[in-house]
């Protein structure tokens, strides 16, 4: 598509609930990654894939996030029994295979957990 | 990990006026990219920089790589009620096989 699309844009869960959420990157780019903004705080990096390599989650708070990407493309975030804390804007971004550089961002999924 | 130290947190300006902010780390970094973000939107990329000592300008914006490559500045000139939002520093501090490390934002507010 002509931008990364992320769904749902927002999502109202009860603690203890498990969400996916999803991401379809730009056609063609290789690489994907899952950021974390909660309220007032900067990017905080969570999962990266590229290409057919092993995904990179160093940045996974704890066992409850998991993240896949079939056939290279669209990736699904998944938070198994939710707590209060993951409250917050999941962004997923994609960028050419070239590099890092100039990461294209998605609008975001707004996480409430209640 | 590697952490940037972006300042200041928020500014209040009026229109018209000149704004500056910075960003610094305690690693060199490789690469310097600077990002806008919108309320309700992700955020979208103004300026990439890849060189220690590049000065790049995108219109009203300027955004320098120091020489240390340890810290990297923005500008932007002559404000106007759409640059409201909030501004990120990023950078790589490895490869552009890492993923970007990104600052704790400037919220940029403009008093018309």
């Amino acid at each position: 598509g002509a931008g990364v699309s992320q769904s749902p844009s927002n999502k109202v869960t009860e603690k203890g609930k498990d969400v996916e959420l999803r991401c379809d990157p730009i056609s063609g780019h290789t690489a994907l990654y899952w950021y974390r903004q909660s309220l007032g705080q900067g990017l905080e990096f969570l999962i990266y894939f590229q290409g057919n390599s092993a995904p990179d989650k160093s940045g996974l708070p704890s066992d409850r996030f998991s993240a896949e990407r079939t056939g290279g493309s669209v990736s699904t975030l998944t938070i198994q029994r939710t707590q209060q804390e993951d409250s917050a804007v999941y962004l997923c971004a994609s960028s050419r295979p070239s590099g890092g550089y100039g990461y294209t961002f998605g609008s975001g999924t707004r996480l409430t957990v209640v | 990990g590697q952490q940037l130290n972006q300042s200041p947190q928020s500014m209040f300006i009026q229109e018209g006026e000149d704004v500056s902010m910075n960003c610094t780390s305690s690693s060199i970094f490789n690469t310097w990219l600077w990002y806008k973000q919108d309320p309700g939107e992700g955020p979208v990329l103004l300026i990439a920089l890849y060189k220690a000592g590049e000065l790049t300008s995108n219109g009203r914006l300027t955004a320098q790589f120091g020489i240390t490559r340890k810290d990297s500045f923005l500008n932007i000139s002559a404000s106007i009620p759409s640059d409201v939002g909030i501004y990120f520093c990023a950078g790589h501090w490895n490869s552009g096989n890492t993923p970007l490390v990104f600052g704790k934002g400037t919220r940029l507010s403009v008093i018309a």
